[in-house]
Formats: C-alpha cells, structure tokens, sequence
C-alpha cells in the first residue's frame, strides 16, 4: 500500500499556478518526500524532493507543512506541457535503504491543463 | 536525458518463450531500479542493485524473472517462460545526483 494520498484528477489553467496536494500521515521522521510526473508514454521524471523544509528549482516549489504530514507541489506557471501524472512518494534516502524500505508510487495525480 | 538505455523498446512475443530487457547506463552507477507498470498495478518496484549486488528482490513477480547486474553500467531482466500477464511496460532507472532517480524510456512487452 502507498504511503501518500493524492487526489486523482485536477484540473489547472494554463498560466496559472498548478497546487498538487499530498497527504503522508505516517511519514517517518527519516523519509523524505519526493515528487515525480510521468508525461503520456514516458519514464517518471525526478521533480524535486525535500525533508521539512521548503524547497524550490527550476521546475517547482515543494511545501511541506511543519508536522510533515502533508506536502504540496506547486508549479508557478503552469503550460499545456505540464499535463501529466504527479506523483507523491515518501521514502528513506537510497545509501540507507535495506529490504525493508519500499518504494511505493501509488496511483498519483492526473494533472491536465486547460489552455 | 536520463543516461539510461533501454532496448528493445517494444517486445512481442508468445506465451511461452523467454524474454529478456536490457538495460544500458551511459556512466557506471551505484544503484540500479527495475520497474513495471500497468494500468491494473501502476508503478511497481520489481528489484534494485547497489554495487552490483541485488539488495531487494521482494517485488519480483515468481522465479519465472531474473536480474542480473554484470557491471556498473548494464543489467538485464528475464523472463522465462513469458506469460499474457507479464505484459506491461518495464522502466529502469539509475541513481542520480541528491538521492534521485533518472528513469530510462522503458520497453513495452507485449505477451500474446
């Protein structure tokens, strides 16, 4: 079972700022929160990633509330090319992974922008 | 670009025989990912190496899959005997730069 809760489907204008919410409830205190998109046909693409504090790239800012059990991935000018499925994932850092720590993808969000 | 290369990027073939998905790294990592996807499952973690060695194997389906991870920059997924559920689209992705993972273009199998 995935660790994150997301919604299904959103819907965003085109220019506007996309607001992917993630719920992580039972997030461990050494799991990060990691985002990723899959565009129609292709392999997942890394996004950004964080432990508590805010994070921001080229591609998005990641917010992530003071009890970490929630995040949101904010794209600040969304364009018809940010269509694709968002995923949320929480998990150990690779150096410190062992058979018992799983990634898990979960179903994500489908994100489509409107022009 | 991810610098991973899969091949081939679509397989048919019948129940029965035995498949194998290759997996190119342009630079030699540390770690390597296989994945599969469906529409019915998503994106499942089937195994993943660390220096070469499998650490994780709990998320391959039955013994019918092998991995393999000869070197640094190659590893191979195998299916023997394919059956009609194997089906699906199967990533593999590299460790990348800040804990990340760079996923390769993926090979669509196709089991008839």
């Amino acid at each position: 079972d995935a660790k994150t809760t997301q919604p299904p489907s959103m819907d965003c204008a085109e220019g506007r700022a996309a607001n992917l919410p993630c719920n992580h409830s039972t997030i461990s205190g050494n799991e990060y929160v990691y985002w990723y998109r899959q565009i129609h046909s292709q392999g997942p693409q890394y996004i950004i990633h964080g432990l508590k504090n805010n994070e921001t790239n080229e591609m998005a800012s990641l917010i992530i509330t003071e009890d970490r059990k929630s995040s949101t991935l904010i794209l600040p000018h969304a364009t018809l090319r940010d269509t694709a499925v968002y995923y949320c994932i929480v998990r150990v850092a690779l150096w410190v992974m062992n058979r018992d720590d799983k990634i898990i993808f979960g179903k994500g969000t489908r994100l489509h922008i409107l022009p | 670009d991810a610098g991973v290369i899969q091949s081939p990027r679509h397989e048919v073939t019948e129940m029965g025989q035995e498949v194998t998905l290759r997996c190119k790294l342009i630079s030699g990592h540390n770690s390597l990912f296989w994945y599969r996807q469906t529409m019915m499952r998503g994106l499942e973690l089937l195994i993943y190496f660390n220096n070469n060695v499998p650490i994780d194997d709990s998320g391959m389906p039955e013994d019918r899959f092998s991995a393999k991870m000869p070197n640094a920059s190659f590893s191979t997924l195998k299916i023997q005997p394919s059956e009609p559920r194997d089906s699906a689209v199967y990533f593999c992705a590299r460790e990348g730069g800040r804990d990340t993972q760079y996923f390769g273009p993926g090979t669509r199998l196709t089991v008839l």
